[in-house]
């Protein structure tokens, strides 16, 4: 079965550092996501992609994150100047249609700024 | 902003008895898709129900959308310790971008 796929699956980076995030998504979807979960609390949306440009982001989602997809393939989320808050599992996920479709989820980048 | 809340946070329940968590949102959903988390994991998802009033059942889970699309409930009948886990309910609004807004989670442990 395809699933979406997520390097590193652990990054530790100092505060102030950039750190980039990478995905790829199941190869017929179109529509990709990023979340991100602190440790022990719920999962929060980030932003959601489709044909190359952001449908919505949320408040977290501020200046300091950007999202790209350089290539067919990668779907990546860069953080500019990590801080210590940063600090959760960052999950990617992808689906087929935005409405009424599910959302596969990858394994997770666990990332702890220092 | 659109919030979904769910309870209970934690559920303790011998093997072989129910077990049910209840989300209930803020607004008016197009559609609310279960997961599941197991320690460490990452959402596994389980089903989506569109339709007001929906009942969808796998085995020994069965999902309700209430008739407003507002609230929504897993039941889970016999638990197994393979059921362990972390429970979310994610629903969708109607702006249609695909955004999940998540509830808190209920983290099911089953006692052998």
């Amino acid at each position: 079965e395809p699933e979406v796929t997520q390097t590193p699956s652990h990054q530790v980076t100092q505060m102030g550092q950039e750190v980039i995030l990478r995905c790829v998504p199941i190869s017929n979807h179109l529509y990709f996501y990023w979340y991100r979960q602190i440790l022990g609390q719920k999962v929060e949306f980030l932003v959601s992609f489709y044909n190359n440009e952001i449908s919505e982001k949320s408040e977290i989602f501020d200046d300091q994150f950007s999202v790209e997809r350089p290539d067919g393939s990668n779907f990546t989320l860069k953080i500019r100047s990590t801080k210590l808050e940063d600090s959760a599992m960052y999950f990617c996920a992808s689906s087929a249609g935005k409405s009424n479709q599910p959302q596969h989820f990858g394994d997770g980048t666990r990332l702890s700024i220092l | 902003g659109q919030q979904v809340m769910q309870i209970p946070q934690y559920q303790h329940v011998q093997e072989g008895e129910d077990f049910t968590t209840y989300c209930n949102s803020s607004t008016t959903l197009s559609n609310i898709q279960w997961y599941k988390q197991r320690p460490g994991g990452h959402p596994v998802f389980l089903i989506q129900l569109v339709k007001s009033g929906e009942v969808k059942k796998q085995k020994r889970l069965t999902f309700q959308f209430g008739e407003a699309k507002k609230n929504s409930s897993l039941h889970i009948t016999a638990t197994q310790t393979t059921d362990v886990g972390t429970y979310f309910c994610a629903g969708m609004g109607s702006g249609n971008t695909g955004k999940l807004i998540f509830g808190q989670g209920t983290t099911l442990q089953v006692k052998p």
